[in-house]
This record gives C-alpha cells, structure tokens and sequence, in this order.
C-alpha cells in the first residue's frame, strides 16, 4: 500500500504569512506524529496524536504552531506568522500503534522555506 | 538538554570495511532503542531496533550493540557498502515518542 503522504513537497513563503502543511498517514494507523528537521540535524518532536485528539503537543515551539487531525486520518499542521527560524523540513509519520509496538513510519516531508 | 548525544558526526568507510556508529543517552527509563536511515530529500526509515533486555541483535550486515550500565548503544554495519551511504540517526522512546540525536553522515567509499 502506499507509505505516508506529505503535501506540498515544497513551500516558499514571506515572512508573517500562513501556510498549513498536510500529513495523509498510513491507512489503519492511529499514531500520528510531527517532527521539524533543521539542515544537519536529527527529527525533532512537535506533536503526537492518537486518533483525533493530540496527546501530545509539548514539542510544539508556540502557540503559532497548531495541528489538527479531525477524522483521524489526515493531519494538517499550521504556522501562523511565519518567522525565517520556522524554515525545515517537517516531517510526518504514522504507526499502527505508538513505539515500540509498531514502528515509525515517515513521510518524505515538506521543506518549508520563509523567506 | 540534548537527550542522546551521537557520535561521529561523519564518518568515511572503504567498501567492505566496518562503520560503527555510537550513541549515549540519559534517561534510564527509555525502554527502546532504535536506529533510522535516511537518504537526502527521504524521510528516516527504520533500520534495526533494540530493547534493553537484549544486549546484541543482529539483521543481516546491521548489529546493534547494547551497554546498559554504560547507557550506551552502537550500530555496526559490517561490509559496508556504496550503497550504505546515508544519514543514520539513533533515537530513544520515552513516553510515546522517539527523541532523535543528531545524526551520522556515513560515506562508504568504492
């Protein structure tokens, strides 16, 4: 079946704009999570959801950083008032349940640049 | 506060020969204990995985290694070959989530 899905690949955006970023997981998989990957270094947590509700957003950096995930499928994380430090990749991934379970599946992430 | 430290930063391997990469961490209530490989413009993808009661595992070329009193674990990667080269993060569980050190970038020269 096909992996985790991350749209767009690529975002370019002015500083102070919005930009929402998609997540569709594996289907079945009821663990969704958000990583930020800056150049050169490793996934950084920001978010775990365990079907609809957020179980866990102590990574996110502020409050103009929020993640939604409704149906308990499709994720979208939202930046508001873009800075130039919210330039990365951001990463999804989903599991059938949380690690070590079920492993750690990753989409190909978005590469969000703030200009 | 860096959860698990990783080291080397890069490393540069002949083909065929041994690439060892180590990690370290803190938190003794982590309770596994996995290795991600990532190609450039590719999520990390899982590689092998340990849990603490084990003290080596073993898939095909790839060994992870296990100290717990030393809160140390290392990933070998015997023959290694071009096509190994990649970035390779270690990580840690806690709760319901994987902390990520901050990776290796493995060249495995032909």
């Amino acid at each position: 079946g096909a992996g985790v899905s991350q749209t767009p690949s690529n975002k370019v955006t002015e500083k102070g704009k919005y930009v929402e970023l998609r997540c569709d997981p594996i289907s079945g998989h009821t663990a969704l999570y958000w990583y930020r990957q800056s150049l050169g270094q490793g996934p950084e947590f920001l978010i775990y959801f365990q079907g609809t509700g957020a179980a866990d957003d102590s990574g996110l950096p502020n409050d103009r950083f929020f993640a939604v995930r409704p149906e308990g499928s499709v994720s979208t994380l939202k930046i508001q008032r873009t800075e130039r430090g919210d330039s990365a990749v951001y990463l999804c991934a989903s599991s059938l349940d949380p690690p070590p379970n079920s492993p750690l599946h990753f989409g190909n992430g978005t590469r969000l640049t703030v200009t | 506060q860096q959860q698990v430290k990783q080291s080397p930063q890069s490393l540069i391997v002949q083909k065929g020969g041994i690439s060892i990469i180590n990690c370290a961490y803190e938190n003794t209530a982590f309770d596994y204990f996995p290795w991600y490989q990532q190609f450039p413009g590719k999520g990390p993808a899982l590689l092998i995985a340990i849990r603490p009661d084990v003290s080596e595992k073993k898939e095909g070329r790839f060994t992870i290694s296990f100290n717990k009193s030393a809160k140390q674990f290392s990933l070998h990667i015997m023959d290694s070959q071009p096509g190994d080269s990649a970035t390779y993060f270690c990580a840690v569980r806690g709760g319901n989530m994987l902390t990520f050190g901050g990776g290796t970038r493995l060249m495995v020269k032909p």
